[in-house]
């Protein structure tokens, strides 16, 4: 069986620029979950999606917003890029919401923002 | 931001050693995790917690879920070199108008001399 996978692995951007990030589930797996990871926040939980629902949200600002699609792929997108967004983000998929042990993570997308 | 503080940072020991580490919060967990994460990769579950008290172990590593649900330990028996990586806990805090969230602590790197 497949796992999760992220694309791209790795990305630049600017400032100011808008970039979105993929992510697709082990099949059969319908919720998502989005985390952002940095050496000094270390890793926090931005959103989660199921069945093309947002079903919980941390604390980030509107910049951070996602969706999901019918076939349980997700991505995320992050407008007016700022220097401290460059980070590793790591999605993750379950089979329900809210089942946090069932969760499996990809790979991880690290955005650097110059 | 972050609710989860875990210690210590970082733990450099002989093969063979035991290894212990442990993560408190100032809120009430519902769950508590434990994950392990290698370069360039996204965290694994390692042990799952839902009770006060509860011990659980898996192989040589065994956790607790503390009685005032504020905190966990993670214990590593007899140290092997591929023990090395960074060890996460998290939690589930279930807020009612936000929905669940999701808090990892700040992670506990650990290099294993052989």
């Amino acid at each position: 069986k497949a796992g999760v996978t992220q694309t791209p692995r790795y990305l630049i951007k600017t400032r100011g620029q808008q970039v979105t990030l993929s992510c697709s589930p082990i099949s059969g797996h319908r919720s998502v979950s989005w985390y952002q990871q940095t050496p000094g926040q270390g890793l926090q939980f931005l959103f989660e999606y199921f069945s093309e629902t947002q079903r919980n949200k941390g604390n980030f600002p509107g910049r951070f917003s996602g969706r999901q699609f019918s076939n349980s792929r997700s991505e995320m997108n992050v407008s007016t890029l700022e220097l401290g967004d460059s980070a590793l983000y790591l999605c993750a998929s379950s089979p329900r919401t809210g089942l946090w042990e069932t969760q499996y993570f990809g790979p991880g997308t690290r955005l650097l923002v110059l | 931001g972050q609710q989860l503080n875990q210690s210590p940072q970082s733990m450099f020991i002989q093969e063979g050693e035991d290894v212990s580490m442990n993560c408190t919060s100032s809120s009430i967990f519902n769950t508590w995790l434990w994950y392990k994460q290698d370069p360039g990769e996204g965290p694994v579950l390692l042990i799952a917690l839902y009770k006060a008290g509860e011990l659980t172990s898996n192989g040589r590593l065994t956790a607790q879920f503390g009685i005032t649900r504020k905190d966990s330990f993670l214990n590593i028996s007899a140290s092997i070199p591929s023990d090395v990586g960074i060890y996460f806990c998290a939690g589930q805090l279930i807020r009612g108008n936000t929905g669940n969230q999701f808090y990892f602590g700040t992670g506990t790197s650990l290099t294993v001399i052989p």
